[in-house]
């Protein structure tokens, strides 16, 4: 079972704003979850995007943003490029060490 | 460049074992901790394990998927982390990825390429 929850597919309009979510099965994500946010193209390892909520890493894009909505951890692209079709991963902490990965996002621009 | 790199991959039979290493260049583990992600073909990412710093008491934790098979472990006068699997079953499949998280920020700041390890008859 799913513990940590993504969107399975999106889709943005270039230009266009979207926003991927990441939650829990059971509770909410908190700053205490310590969301980051992952980008992934084929035969490529993850690029850090966003950590500990809402801090992007360096050299990324300002078009990037993290925050907490409701409960939920979510990334917003604002301005979608074409470059931005991808593979985009949240990762949370679950106490006691443990790290969780969700399934993963398929973002389309068209 | 600052970059993490690991080595070790490869084709082992089922129940088998199998020791990948992640060594840093031009970045000291020894205050680092490294944590160890898979992707099977096609698939997500998973969180396996990771190891905290001598001062954390090189602290392990473990994804249930893999705990009581895998071990970390550091060895900081080669500034290697490694990843024993054994035990090993058709499902452990992946590219397996060494990563560097900053606990200070909570930031995931260095990935390695990757090493690809195939559990096959």
């Amino acid at each position: 079972q799913t513990v940590v929850t993504q969107e399975p597919s999106l889709s943005v309009s270039p230009g266009g704003t979207v926003t991927l979510t990441c939650g829990l099965r059971t509770g909410s994500v908190t700053t205490s979850s310590y969301a980051s946010w992952y980008q992934q193209t084929p035969g490529q390892a993850p690029r850090t995007l966003i950590y500990n909520t809402n801090i992007r890493s360096s050299g990324v894009p300002d078009r990037f943003s993290g925050s907490i909505l409701g409960n939920r951890a979510a990334l917003t692209i604002t301005g979608a490029q074409a470059d931005d079709e991808s593979d985009y991963f949240c990762l949370l902490f679950m106490g006691s060490g443990i790290w969780v990965f969700g399934g993963g996002t398929k973002l389309t621009v068209l | 460049e600052v970059q993490l790199v690991e080595s070790g991959g490869g084709l082992v039979q089922p129940g088998g074992s199998l020791k990948v290493s992640c060594v840093g260049s031009g970045l000291t583990l020894s205050g680092s901790a490294i944590h160890w992600v898979r992707q099977a073909s096609g698939k997500g990412l998973e969180w396996v394990g990771r190891i905290r710093t001598r001062n954390k008491k090189f602290e392990t934790a473990y994804a249930a998927s893999v705990k009581g098979r895998f071990t970390i472990s550091k060895d900081d006068s080669k500034n290697t982390a490694y990843l024993q699997m054994n035990s090993l079953k058709t499902e452990d499949t992946a590219v397996y990825y060494c990563t560097r998280l900053k606990e200070v920020e909570q930031n995931f700041d260095y990935w390695g390429q990757g090493t690809l390890v195939t559990v096959s008859s």
